[in-house]
């Protein structure tokens, strides 16, 4: 599969900590993106990062990648009870095949903040 | 618009029934994708179109499932004979061009089927 895998499945932190979640793929990428959802509607783009940028910052959000180990990891800082909700990595192939244009989502990590 | 926008949001059907689901991009967008999403789990893709290039149905998980995009723009997936497995919520996504740009979602459209 090409899709990204999410690590940990589920994360519990108190308001005011530092979350962090992971992402691993298996193949060469364009750009990989976080995107957050809220109760299983639509998906909001967080942050996009390509393949040549090792690290970006979004107000409390940054995320890194390295391509050599195919991953990256998204970090919120100094989290808030608004913060909770599912966050998925997606990752654009750098195959120029069939899979051109797709992205590829995980299964997402469930990040609940508590007050 | 202003967003990605999806309708029926919620639908109930009878199994065995047909329904269809529509997407109306963001003005401008060349590229339209349709994921689907289960209870709890990560996103499946289903469809791609791009332009006016033959769509990239290889998502789409049987021959009920079907998707046009007319004038390129709104696009409607249909699904036949429907399942209690097809109970999901459907999301569409526009994009400007297929380069792996960002992607907006719409909030899905809701499909229980009993």
């Amino acid at each position: 599969s090409q899709q990204g895998e999410e690590d940990p499945q589920a994360l519990s932190i108190q308001e005011g900590e530092n979350a962090t979640m992971n992402c691993s793929y298996k193949t060469s990428i364009n750009n990989l993106q976080w995107y957050r959802q809220n109760s299983g509607r639509g998906l909001v783009h967080l942050i996009l990062i390509r393949s040549n940028e090792r690290e970006k910052h979004s107000g409390r959000l940054r995320v890194t990648l390295d391509t050599s180990k195919k991953s990256s990891s998204l970090l919120i800082t100094a989290s808030r009870a608004a913060d909770t909700a599912s966050y998925f990595c997606a990752t654009a192939p750098a195959d120029r095949g069939s899979t051109l244009g797709r992205l590829y989502f995980g299964r997402g990590t469930q990040l609940t903040v508590w007050p | 618009g202003a967003g990605v926008s999806q309708s029926p949001s919620n639908k109930v059907t009878e199994k065995g029934k047909d329904v269809e689901l529509r997407c109306d991009p963001i003005s401008g967008h060349t590229a339209l994708y349709w994921y689907r999403q289960s209870l709890g789990q990560g996103l499946e893709f289903l469809i791609y179109f791009q332009g006016n290039s033959a769509p990239d149905k290889s998502g789409l998980p049987s021959d009920r499932f079907s998707a046009e995009r007319t004038g390129g723009s709104v696009s409607t997936l249909t699904i036949q004979r429907t399942q209690q497995e097809d109970s999901a919520v459907y999301l569409c996504a526009s994009s400007l061009v297929w380069t792996g740009n960002t992607i907006y979602f719409g909030e899905g459209s809701w499909l229980t089927v009993v």
